[in-house]
């Protein structure tokens, strides 16, 4: 069983589109984040929830608007893309959510904004 | 700031060799310091991590590393390199923001293993 799982892997769009990334845990946590990874490889946050509830917006674009339906869930959708949101986003949870938890990550989502 | 310095964009290993992977943070206070390794197509899994106590912890897959407060430094290392060792390796320091974790990364070493 896969322990955080996200969808798709790959998402290939055009400029302007709308498009959202699921992800789900299956590991009881209650905490979950959004993390992105630019093509330089630089990995930043970008959200938290803890217990269905946003934690940290890491000044990220009105257009990402992350929503979390349930503890378990944690999905991402991005309005109007544009070519910079290109880059590998990545799911992780942790148990709590305190400062020196391990966090358990998704595999990613590639997207590519042509 | 706070921030994660990885000076070594990618570095190559001979296979059985040692290895160390150099990493220091700009911090106030005592951080919390992590290790994740990232392979080719794959989320970060956590080598290991400090937060108090013995200043040298081990990891998983035979990885250590030791925190040094005097040099800000939290290097990695393993007496010999297996091939499946080569990825991307991130150290990360585990801010409490608003309570909660925030990883602040550093950009990465890319670990390259020749036979």
């Amino acid at each position: 069983d896969t322990a955080v799982s996200q969808t798709p892997k790959y998402l290939v769009t055009q400029m302007g589109n709308d498009k959202s990334i699921k992800c789900e845990q299956n590991l009881g946590h209650d905490t979950m984040y959004w993390y992105k990874q630019d093509s330089k490889k630089f990995l930043k946050i970008m959200f938290s929830y803890n217990n269905k509830e946003l934690i940290i917006n890491e000044t990220v674009p009105n257009r990402f608007s992350p929503k979390s339906p349930d503890k378990a869930h944690l999905n991402l959708h991005i309005n109007s893309l544009e070519l910079g949101d290109s880059a590998v986003y990545f799911c992780a949870s942790s148990q709590t959510g305190v400062a020196n938890e391990k966090l358990f990550f998704g595999s990613g989502t590639q997207l590519s904004v042509l | 700031a706070q921030s994660v310095t990885q000076p070594d964009i990618h570095i190559t290993v001979s296979e059985g060799a040692s290895l160390e992977l150099r990493c220091n943070y700009s911090y106030g206070a005592t951080p919390y310091l992590f290790w994740y390794v990232q392979s080719p197509g794959q989320g970060l899994q956590l080598l290991l991590k400090y937060f108090s106590g013995d200043t040298l912890v081990q990891g998983i897959k035979g990885f250590e590393a030791e925190f040094k407060r005097s040099q800000s430094s939290f290097n990695l290392r393993k007496p010999s390199v297996h091939w499946s060792d080569a990825a991307e390796y991130f150290c990360a320091v585990g801010l409490a923001d608003t309570g909660f974790q925030k990883l602040v990364f550093g950009t990465g070493t890319r670990l390259l293993v020749s036979p």
